[in-house]
């Protein structure tokens, strides 16, 4: 089945160790993006690719970086985590970014800082 | 600035119908979205709307008026698997999806 894979689903860091997350995709869609997602919260984008084309929201802290190696693959890097990144990390894709273009999600990466 | 409403928790009865409602006020609009996220869980797509109307889809219905910038979530014949948040998510004029916090719906038998 064509699905979003993200690994690992849980992650535990140390404060300040930076971290990786990963995200892959056998839907062959044109965007990705990263959602950081608090408890009760609205998802908040962190960043999305059109292609290879890198789209940095403008609050995204700079402790936040990604990667998108090929069409398949995307890793948000995390250069030094603080208490307050813990969080549920959440991969998605769509065909395109036309309105009605659906996003599809992947299982999330909760992340947890000590 | 860019603003989705909806409340933020909701109790009905399993066999029962609710609606949740999301008003809207954002910079152009493509589209609304309804998702349903379980616990713990990544949010899975229910619905689109662009035009005015109500689309139906099984137990579940979309309603839209761009007039009011206002939509809203009908589920019919409440199940204890329905139990979850309900995220409304509208498209803005660069397509980005503006999200609201979600609608905890809890079902009581």
């Amino acid at each position: 089945d064509a699905m979003v894979i993200q690994n690992p689903r849980y992650q535990v860091t140390q404060f300040g160790k930076p971290v990786t997350l990963s995200c892959s995709q056998t839907l062959n869609h044109n965007v990705m993006y990263w959602y950081q997602q608090k408890s009760s919260q609205a998802p908040k984008l962190l960043f999305h690719y059109y292609d290879k084309d890198f789209n940095n929201e403008a609050d995204t802290p700079d402790n936040f970086q990604s990667r998108r190696p090929n069409t398949s693959f995307c890793f948000l890097d995390i250069r030094s985590p603080g208490l307050g990144d813990a969080a549920m990390y959440l991969c998605a894709t769509s065909r395109d970014q036309g309105g009605s273009d659906e996003q599809f999600f992947g299982p999330g990466t909760r992340l947890t800082v000590l | 600035g860019q603003n989705i409403d909806q409340p933020t928790e909701m109790t009905a009865t399993e066999g029962a119908i609710v609606q949740i409602n999301c008003t809207y006020q954002t910079s152009g609009f493509n589209g609304l979205f309804w998702y349903q996220q379980h616990a713990g869980e990544a949010p899975t797509f229910l619905s689109y709307n662009v035009l005015d109307g109500l689309e139906e889809k099984g137990r579940f219905s979309s309603f839209l008026s761009r007039s009011k910038g206002y939509s809203y979530l009908l589920l019919k014949e409440l199940q204890m698997k329905d139990s979850a948040s309900y995220l409304c998510a509208v498209a803005d004029s660069n397509y980005q999806l503006i999200w609201g916090a979600g609608t905890k719906l809890i079902i009581k038998p």
